[in-house]
């Protein structure tokens, strides 16, 4: 597609399951990334790949937190035993080397009960 | 840390008029600030954005005016439209740093545009 795709766009969890949720980048996009938004709050950056490198973590909140991204297209960010805290619109992004400016999917809201 | 802050959550205004909403940012080696405009229920979309050598950027209805001494960036939209009412997030980066070029972001401002 053109643009950013995310899967699903609404996750409900019970506390303690494992969800995983999905990103299709643009099409040639080396970039990407994740961001967390909790209600009310602007996006909180997660994770930064390039193609298929990982090259910054720093904002995953706990060891629960996992991303990949192992052709260096799709990505996949994993939350284990998920907890009520976790739940958040997660937003993934992605941008080619030329342009400065990153393009955004819809989101995966995210609700854990 | 917030690096970035928009102090006002929301902003009204009358159809025609001028919306000018207001980022702050603390890290002086920011050298490149963006806005986004986020409709509900969708991702945030790149709106203009600016570079720390202009101090103003202008595209159609939608001008961004940087002041790097008072750490201050605003977006200017004039005239304003009701389709012009969503968030806006401002948010900063350094672009030259590494291969890393994520964005900081503040809490945005919900915009109401009205008839």
């Amino acid at each position: 597609g053109a643009g950013v795709s995310q899967s699903p766009r609404y996750k409900v969890a019970k506390r303690g399951q494992d969800v995983a949720l999905r990103c299709d980048p643009i099409s040639g996009h080396v970039s990407l990334f994740w961001y967390q938004q909790a209600l009310g709050q602007g996006p909180e950056f997660l994770t930064y790949f390039q193609n298929e490198a990982q090259l910054d973590k720093s904002g995953l909140p706990s060891d629960r937190f996992f991303a990949e991204r192992p052709e260096g297209s799709v990505s996949t960010l994993k939350i284990q035993r998920t907890q009520q805290e976790d739940s958040a619109v997660y937003l993934c992004a992605s941008s080619s080397r030329d342009i400065t400016e990153a393009f955004f999917g819809q989101g995966t809201r995210l609700t854990v009960v | 840390d917030q690096q970035v802050k928009q102090n006002s959550p929301s902003l009204s205004v009358q159809e025609g008029r001028i919306s000018i909403l207001n980022c702050d940012y603390t890290n002086s080696m920011f050298d490149y600030f963006l806005w986004y405009k986020k409709y509900p229920a969708e991702g945030p979309t790149f709106l203009i954005s600016i570079s720390s050598i202009k101090d103003k950027n202008e595209d159609g209805r939608f001008t961004v005016f940087l002041n790097k001494s008072a750490k201050h960036l605003s977006l200017h939209i004039v005239p304003s439209q009701p389709g012009d009412s969503a968030v806006y997030f401002c948010a900063a980066k350094i672009r030259f740093r590494g291969n890393n070029n994520d964005m900081r972001f503040g809490a945005g401002t919900r915009l109401t545009v009205k008839p």
